[in-house]
């Protein structure tokens, strides 16, 4: 039993590079979301998805993409990296109702140097 | 638009005794459900306990129990006979009924000491 899976764990990036990070759940969630962590900013939504094919914005979407070909795949890109991206990323899904917990992935640490 | 608020960036409580970290919100939306989240050092992100806005009586599980006030959109996370294990950051959120979002706080970080 898997849950969210999110790939790499650590990435250290130059500015400007680009670069994908991974996250897949295998519990048929309608409803996945990228979040990232700040000291003292708590957890910002980036992007979030409701199902295959449907994408949205959520506080902090500038210098990210993402797209959802299939249910359990809601890779996040980043275009072209900057030291303001440095943060702890976290992947989340849960069935989409008001009630429904997310399931987070164990994040990753990027470093944009 | 919706909004949380901690207002406790961090708490210091005694092995064994209870404490209470709270949460203010705002929203507009009837239908809303509040979760809270728990972020130990390692780094996971752990969910305690949610409370439903039309749920009658507070939610508890175990030694968590959520004071649900709705006329003072509050939603304070009560942890009873602490435990050095509950040192962590916790995280307050909520989901409105006509959103698709999840939205969090800041955060409290706690500390119990022996």
């Amino acid at each position: 039993n898997a849950g969210v899976t999110q790939t790499p764990k650590f990435q250290v990036l130059k500015t400007g590079q680009s670069m994908t990070l991974q996250c897949a759940q295998d519990m048929n969630h309608e409803y996945m979301s990228w979040y990232r962590q700040d000291p003292g900013m708590g957890l910002r939504l980036i992007h979030y998805s409701v199902g295959a094919g449907i994408t949205d914005q959520g506080e902090v979407p500038n210098g990210y993409n993402v797209s959802r070909s299939t249910t359990e795949d809601f890779p996040l890109r980043l275009l072209s990296a900057a030291p303001s991206q440095t943060s702890v990323y976290f992947c989340a899904s849960s069935y989409f109702s008001t009630g429904q917990k997310l399931f987070f992935g164990s994040g990753t640490q990027l470093s944009v140097l | 638009a919706q909004k949380i608020t901690q207002t406790q960036p961090g708490m210091f409580v005694q092995e064994k005794e209870a404490v209470t970290l709270d949460c203010t919100y705002d929203t507009s939306d009837p239908s809303y459900g509040l979760f809270w989240y728990k972020q130990p050092s390692s780094g996971e992100m752990i969910f305690l306990i949610y409370q439903g806005s039309y749920d009658q009586q507070n939610a508890t599980e175990g030694r968590y129990s959520l004071n649900f006030q709705k006329a003072r959109k509050s939603a304070n996370l009560v942890i009873s006979a602490s435990q050095l294990g509950d040192s962590a950051m916790y995280f307050c959120a909520m989901r409105e009924g006509n959103t698709d979002k999840l939205i969090f706080g800041t955060g409290t970080r706690l500390q119990v000491f022996p």
